[in-house]
This record gives structure tokens, C-alpha cells and sequence, in this order.
């Protein structure tokens, strides 16, 4: 059991190139979420899913797109990366709302420069 | 939405003594609440975690605490140990039969000095 992966650990962009960030699990969880990590900040919620073929915007979607074609993964795209952007992504699972523990994948580093 | 204050900032304490972290959340219908341990450059971890119809928690050194009527929550570490030098982040969520969503608190760096 992997448990939550993420794909790639880093990466530079430079301002304006896109990418897709992956998030697998292999724990059958429905649920699953991407947040950003910034100094100071916590962790934000940028987007979620409830299940395969859903989305949903969290509390900072703006400038990310994702989906949920495969109940395993989760993709988290940027289009046109800003500077703004850099910041440390997790990937996160539950196998139901009610289960409560979030399972963190091991995170993305991100720089835009 | 959802609103975690987390306080305070840093934390220095000596090995040996105890580490409270506090934290206040707005939304009255939150009914979980768990704390997160994160080192350096790596994943958040779980550490405790409290439901809202249980009032106090404790797992070996750690202890959580709840007051649903002043919506906070409380970490509690006794005889702390340079291990437990981290980030602490808390979180609450609203979990029913269809959404779970965690807010976050802006973390507590705690660093245990010998």
C-alpha cells in the first residue's frame, strides 16, 4: 500500500508554462482535495472532489483546474503559471466524510520564477 | 465559511516542560477538530483529533481539549522532548454523510530547547 503519492516532488516553471501535478491513492478513497502551503499561511483548500467525474472549488481556485476522471487520481492543472503560484502543494484523501482522518500525500514543490 | 485563529505564533519551551497551543474557530456546526505535526519538509501528520461531543481527549504526552460554547480548542504537550520541535497546525470541519472540508489554523512552531 503506497498510500497517496504525488508527482513530480519538483518543479521550476517559468512565468506563463502550465503543468499538471498528479495525485494518486491506492486506498479506494472516495474523497479527495488539493491545498497550497505558504509561510505563515497554513494550508488553503484550492479545490476538491467527492467522488470520480466531480470537482468542486475550495477556498483559492482561482488561476487551477482539476480532475477526476479516475477514482484514484486527482489532477491539479495550472494553465498559465504565475510567480504568485509558488508554493509547496499537498494532496490529501478520506475514504468518507464521516471517516475523518485526511491522509497527506508527500507534497509538491512548485517555484514559478 | 469556516475561520481557524491559531496562537501563538512560536513557541519556546524548555525539555521537560509543557506546550499549550490554542485555537478559535466561527462556524458553530464544526464538529472535528484535529491537530497536525509537521516537520521540516515533510507531510502533515495527524496527532490527536477530537469530535464535538467529547470534551477532552489525551494520548500518552498529548492532550486535546474542546469548549464547543466558546468555539476553541487546545493542544496540550507535557514533558516535551526535542523530538516534538514542529509545526502544529490545528483544523476544524463540518463532517456529515456528504461534505468534509478542513479549515486551517496558520500554524504554531514549536521549538523544545534542552
Amino acid at each position: 500500500n503506497a498510500g497517496v503519492t504525488q508527482t513530480p516532488k519538483f518543479r521550476v516553471l517559468k512565468t506563463g508554462q502550465s503543468m499538471t501535478l498528479l495525485c494518486a491513492q491506492d486506498m479506494n478513497h472516495e474523497y479527495m482535495y488539493w491545498y497550497r502551503q505558504d509561510p505563515g499561511m497554513g494550508l488553503r483548500l484550492i479545490h476538491y472532489s467527492v467522488g470520480e467525474g466531480t470537482t468542486a472549488k475550495g477556498e483559492v481556485p482561482d488561476g487551477y483546474n482539476v480532475s477526476r476522471l479516475k477514482k484514484q487520481n486527482f489532477l491539479l492543472g495550472l494553465e498559465s503559471a504565475a510567480p504568485s503560484q509558488t508554493s509547496v502543494y499537498f494532496c490529501a484523501s478520506i475514504s468518507e466524510p464521516r471517516a475523518y482522518e485526511q491522509y497527506f500525500g508527500p507534497g509538491t514543490r512548485l517555484t514559478v520564477t | 465559511g469556516e475561520n481557524v485563529e491559531q496562537h501563538p505564533s512560536t513557541l519556546s519551551v524548555q525539555e521537560g516542560d509543557s506546550a499549550v497551543i490554542k485555537c478559535t474557530y466561527s462556524d458553530s456546526a464544526s464538529n472535528y477538530f484535529p491537530w497536525y505535526k509537521q516537520e521540516l519538509g515533510k507531510r502533515p501528520q495527524l496527532i490527536i483529533d477530537i469530535r464535538s461531543n467529547v470534551g477532552e481527549k489525551k494520548d500518552q504526552r498529548i492532550a486535546v481539549t474542546l469548549n464547543k460554547t466558546a468555539k476553541h480548542f487546545s493542544l496540550h504537550i507535557t514533558e516535551t522532548q526535542p523530538e516534538d520541535s514542529a509545526v502544529y497546525f490545528c483544523a476544524a470541519s463540518l463532517n456529515t454523510g456528504t461534505a468534509s472540508k478542513l479549515t486551517f489554523g496558520t500554524g504554531t512552531r514549536l521549538q523544545v530547547t534542552l
